[in-house]
């Protein structure tokens, strides 16, 4: 059963443009969410995060916004860079799941120069 | 953060051989866990690996296929046995804090299983 879904595996975008990936979860317990990156031929990274009692949060260029009710998350990326190009992961987790991380498949960004 | 390195980064292998992938961690930690990325698919999380004690397998993965070792705080290996194609997947290491409920993975190794 998969609690974490990323229904769009990929997405282009022009550079200078927003990039908005999006994330759909089921279970209401999870008290963190995340969102990492990947590149070809490494581990994925960690980008930005956001606890389940916010609704939005902001680090340069990304912010991520979360609407409880839907149960869905976004990440905003704003301006687009080619260097964004990349395989972006959702995540979540919380003591009440018994802290072990779900993820979603994946959405691979490409940014257009 | 951690910084964590895996090797082989990939390897092409036989059926019915095993490969072994080490992680070796940059600080000492208490858990380690271990990530299989089939094509297409998320990351799913195999097992935990404890210091001092076993490893804790999640559902669909047994010891006999993913043997795990945990000499000490800051390296673990897993090995995948009796290789055949459908094993053919990333297998991540991490580590997480889960204070700031962070993972932090290594690089990878690529797994193909002919």
């Amino acid at each position: 059963d998969q609690q974490v879904k990323q229904n769009s595996p990929s997405l282009s975008v022009q550079e200078g443009r927003i990039s908005i990936l999006n994330c759909d979860y089921t279970n209401s317990m999870f008290d963190y969410f995340l969102w990492y990156k990947k590149y070809p031929a490494e581990g994925p990274t960690f980008l930005i995060s956001i606890s389940s009692i916010k609704d939005k949060n902001e680090d340069g260029r990304f912010t991520v916004f979360l609407n409880k009710s839907a149960k869905h998350l976004s990440l905003h990326i704003v301006p687009s860079q080619p260097g964004d190009s990349a395989v972006y992961f959702c995540a979540a987790v919380g003591p009440r799941t018994g802290n072990q991380f779900y993820f979603g498949t994946g959405t691979s960004l490409t940014v257009i120069p | 953060s951690a910084v964590i390195s895996q090797k082989p980064s990939r390897d092409i292998c036989q059926r019915g051989t095993s490969l072994t992938i080490q992680c070796q961690v940059d600080s000492q930690v208490t858990m380690m866990f271990w990530y299989r990325q089939q094509p297409g698919q998320s990351l799913t999380l195999i097992a935990t690996a404890n210091q001092g004690s076993e490893a804790t397998y999640e559902s669909g993965f047994v010891i006999d296929k993913f043997p795990i070792s945990r000499p000490n705080l800051t390296f673990s290996t897993l090995t995948v046995s009796n290789l055949s194609p459908e094993d053919s997947s990333i297998y991540l290491c991490s580590v997480g804090s889960f204070g700031t409920g962070e993972l932090f993975f290594g690089e990878g190794s690529r797994l193909t299983v002919l």
